[in-house]
Order: C-alpha cells, then structure tokens, then sequence
C-alpha cells in the first residue's frame, strides 16, 4: 500500500531534550515536506526536499534540521526543543512539485 | 506567510444541501489544490486545478477558479454526514518557486444528519 509512515504518532517530552520525528514514504517520490499545523493558523510549511540531498528551508524553518539522505526518508530534528514547538507535524511527499501531496498521518508533539 | 485564505471558516448545513468554500490568494499561481482533512488526521488530495482551468469536476466535486480575482470556490452537492471535515485550499507558485506549496487556514465545515 502506497503511504508517507510517520513515527511515533504522540510525543512528550522536555525542554531541551533533542528527538527525532521519523518520515518515510515508498512511492519512489522525489518531493518531500514537513508541516506543523496549530490552531488559527492552518499548515506551515517547515523544510522541503526536491530530491536526496536537496534540502530547502520553508516559511518556518526556526529551531529545525532536515536531512534527506535516502529518497524514500526525510527525518524532521529538534535539536532543543522548546515549548512553542508544540504542534501537530505532517509529513507529506509527492511525484515531484508541483503534484498532489501524500500526507502522513501526523506526529502530535508536546514539549513541557 | 499563508497565501490561501479560506472563506467561510466554518460552515454548518444540513444533509443533502450543498455547500461552498471559497479560497482566495495573492500571488500568480502555477496550479491550486484542495485537500480534505477529518479531525487530526492527514491531509487527503480532492482535486488539482492548473492556472489555465476554469472548472474542474470529480464525483460530487466541482472546483472553479478565477485566476484575474486571484480566487477559487469548491462546490460539494448533497452533502452527507461523511463530508464533516475540514477543507484546505494549497497554491503552488508559478515563479521558480513552485516547491512551496501553501496552505490556507481551512473551511470547517459540519454536514448534520
């Protein structure tokens, strides 16, 4: 089955403390991206990816590292997390731009 | 920066009404998408109109889009219980930039059985 995977789907943790979200998608897609969605401010779009070793930062970029060393993953980094970081985070990934988005099914992150 | 912005922000119908949502951006665009998200869940892809598009169809879905006042509405007909989500509407730029994608805040729309 076609699908963007995304681990773990809840996550508390601590100021401070650095996690890694995964992202993986088996659809051979070029494109990949990461999303944080909060309240009265839609999806936002954090890094992107046009292909391996192709990274690119989006509108909020702040506090984020992204490597894309494998086509298929896109892991998302907080390297200190902080408490305006809690979010709802999507990966998504396509074809290539500008084709439909492949979304996974989120990663609720809380940080204390 | 959001470049989508959705209209209403929430809509509430009964069942077998139709509704519409309408999407409006500021920047030339090279297509518009909409997306369908039920509570938490992951974005669903509806349908993918291209800046030379006038009007789009799938199922109950019809999508128009005006690109000279820069907007775009989606029709859902007889509406069902099954529609309640919220709807997304994303632009994809046409200068060198269309790798980012942009979504609006989003419709919320209630169908009431």
């Amino acid at each position: 089955e076609a699908q963007v995977t995304q681990n773990p789907r809840y996550l508390i943790t601590v100021t401070g403390k650095k996690l890694t979200v995964t992202c993986s998608q088996n659809m051979n897609h070029e494109y990949m991206s990461w999303y944080r969605q909060d309240p009265g401010l839609g999806l936002r779009q954090i890094y992107y990816s046009m292909n391996v070793e192709v990274t690119d930062k989006g509108d909020v970029p702040e506090g984020y590292k992204v490597s894309r060393k494998e086509k298929r993953n896109f892991p998302l980094i907080l390297e200190s997390p902080s408490p305006n970081q809690t979010s709802l985070y999507f990966c998504a990934s396509s074809e290539k731009a500008p084709s439909p988005l492949h979304f996974g099914n989120g990663t609720r992150l809380t940080v204390t | 920066s959001q470049q989508g912005e959705e209209d209403p922000q929430a809509l509430s119908i009964q069942e077998g009404e139709n509704a519409t949502m309408n999407c409006s951006y500021k920047t030339s665009i090279n297509n518009l998408q909409w997306y369908r998200q039920n509570s938490g869940r992951g974005l669903v892809h509806l349908i993918l109109i291209r800046s030379n598009e006038r009007e789009k169809h799938s199922g109950r879905l019809r999508v128009t889009l005006d690109t000279s006042k820069k907007s775009s509405s989606l029709l859902i007909t007889a509406s069902r219980a099954a529609d309640t989500a919220s709807y997304f509407c994303a632009t994809v730029p046409n200068s060198g930039g269309y790798q980012k994608v942009t979504f609006g805040i989003g419709t919320k729309l209630q169908v009431i059985p």
